[in-house]
């Protein structure tokens, strides 16, 4: 166990639905990370949140929102689903954002799109 | 603009040899590397990092090497074992806010 925690693990769901993947970062980080990754790609990163704030923008869909609550745990909406969505959904967390650290990352929320 | 990328999608080592896994980065102010191991079904996990001050590190069968000169980084694994067999992924932390940019990974296989 990572410490970082994401759930659900599996979601199937059909094209034009709305689905809400969530992520509990690892006692003590402050910074969560999304990435989304594809079959046999690489990680892509989406967006990273730190101490409520957003931080950093990559290659995030206008479909897609997230957002960091009080209590830290993040979530990633995903709207207007379409096929090309399906892939697996990982959150990662570090301790803070300038100074550079490791990503622990959790064991990812498998999104299939019908 | 920021590019890190892997020599060798897939490599096949016989249990017992070393393996060496390659990755080139495009960005020089790159100042931190790390390697990652995913393991089907899971969450990629943290092997070894390495800071731009240092061109050698060295952990528990495993050592990262980096040469700034050519902008390249490798994983060498020492006696690999079955449970080596996974993508590896090397990724550049680049970024102020700790965005940390992954190669596409190399699929690494271990014979028994």
């Amino acid at each position: 166990d990572s410490g970082v925690t994401q759930t659900p693990k599996h979601l199937i769901t059909a094209t034009g639905q709305r689905v809400t993947l969530r992520c509990s970062p690892r006692s003590g980080d402050l910074s969560v990370y999304w990435y989304q990754q594809s079959l046999d790609q690489g990680l892509q990163f989406l967006i990273q949140y730190y101490n409520g704030e957003e931080r950093a923008k990559g290659n995030i869909l206008e479909r897609f929102s997230a957002q960091q609550f009080p209590d830290l745990h993040s979530e990633l909406n995903l709207s207007s689903l379409e096929l090309g969505d399906s892939a697996l959904y990982f959150c990662a967390s570090s301790v803070g954002v300038g100074s550079n650290y490791g990503y622990t990352f959790g064991s990812g929320t498998r999104l299939t799109v019908v | 603009g920021e590019n890190v990328g892997l020599h060798l999608p897939t490599l096949s080592v016989q249990e017992g040899d070393n393996s060496i896994i390659n990755c080139a980065y495009s960005n020089s102010a790159s100042d931190y590397f790390i390697w990652y191991k995913q393991e089907s079904g899971k969450g990629p996990q943290f092997i070894i990092d390495i800071r731009s001050n240092m061109d050698k590190r060295q952990g528990q069968r495993v050592t990262v090497l980096l040469n700034k000169t050519v902008k390249h980084l490798s994983l060498q694994i020492a006696a690999t074992q079955p449970g080596d067999s996974a993508v590896y992924f090397c990724a550049e932390n680049s970024g102020g806010y700790q965005k940390v940019t992954f190669g596409t990974g190399t699929k690494l296989q271990v014979i028994p």
